[in-house]
């Protein structure tokens, strides 16, 4: 497809339980963001992709969380132990390059936490 | 740090009037400045660019200009319709040592835009 692809659109799941959460950006984008929006905190970033490579992994939230990213592609956004404060909808954005280009994003993956 | 601040509404119009919503900003570096636009259940689109002191970004009859004097990017239609009901995002990007990597968003200020 054109745009950025994620995957699941909605998953629900239960305390404590871990979730994948997929990225697949728009071809030849170098760079990869993962935000994540809700209604308290607005929107937030969380990681960014150079490639392969996150060059700073301050952003996410805690030690639960973990992204990767393969053959400058497909990335992952994993949470472990979900927590019901992980509730939100996770989105990503892809981009050309990291210098002030435009950040494509995808409809998101709306994550509910029972 | 670098912030972002704009109107949270939500903002209540009538077809055809005149929109302004306010949006400043803090920066380490030069930053480029964004507007992205989200309908109701639809993701972020970026809806309009400027990357220097002056350049004026626009799309759909929208507009924006980059003041580097007073740090804004307040956007602008002269005739707002009722399909421009959204929330709307202003965004900067600084890639400076000190900036963030990624895009700083302001809070969203909601269009609402009555027949």
């Amino acid at each position: 497809g054109a745009g950025v692809s994620q995957s699941p659109s909605n998953k629900v799941t239960e305390k404590g339980k871990d979730v994948e959460l997929r990225c697949d950006p728009i071809s030849g984008h170098t760079a990869l963001y993962w935000y994540r929006q809700s209604l308290g905190q607005g929107l937030e970033f969380l990681i960014y992709f150079q490639g392969n490579s996150a060059p700073d992994k301050s952003g996410l939230p805690s030690d639960r969380f973990s992204a990767e990213r393969t053959g400058g592609s497909v990335s992952t956004l994993t949470i472990q132990r979900t927590q019901q404060e992980d509730s939100a909808v996770y989105l990503c954005a892809s981009s050309l390059k990291h210098t002030g280009q435009p950040q494509h994003f995808g409809d998101g993956t709306r994550l509910s936490i029972l | 740090g670098d912030s972002v601040t704009q109107m949270e509404g939500p903002v209540t119009l009538s077809e055809e009037a005149f929109l302004t919503i306010n949006c400043t900003y803090t920066a380490t570096g030069y930053p480029s400045l964004f507007w992205y636009v989200q309908y109701p259940g639809e993701g972020l689109q970026l809806l309009l660019k400027a990357t220097k002191a002056d350049d004026k970004g626009s799309n759909k009859g929208f507009e924006a200009t980059y003041r580097k004097e007073t740090t804004s990017f307040h956007l602008e239609k002269g005739s707002v319709q009722v399909s421009d009901s959204a929330v709307y995002f202003c965004a900067l990007s600084d890639v400076s040592p000190g900036g963030a990597d990624g895009l700083t968003f302001g809070k969203g200020t909601h269009l609402i835009i009555q027949p």
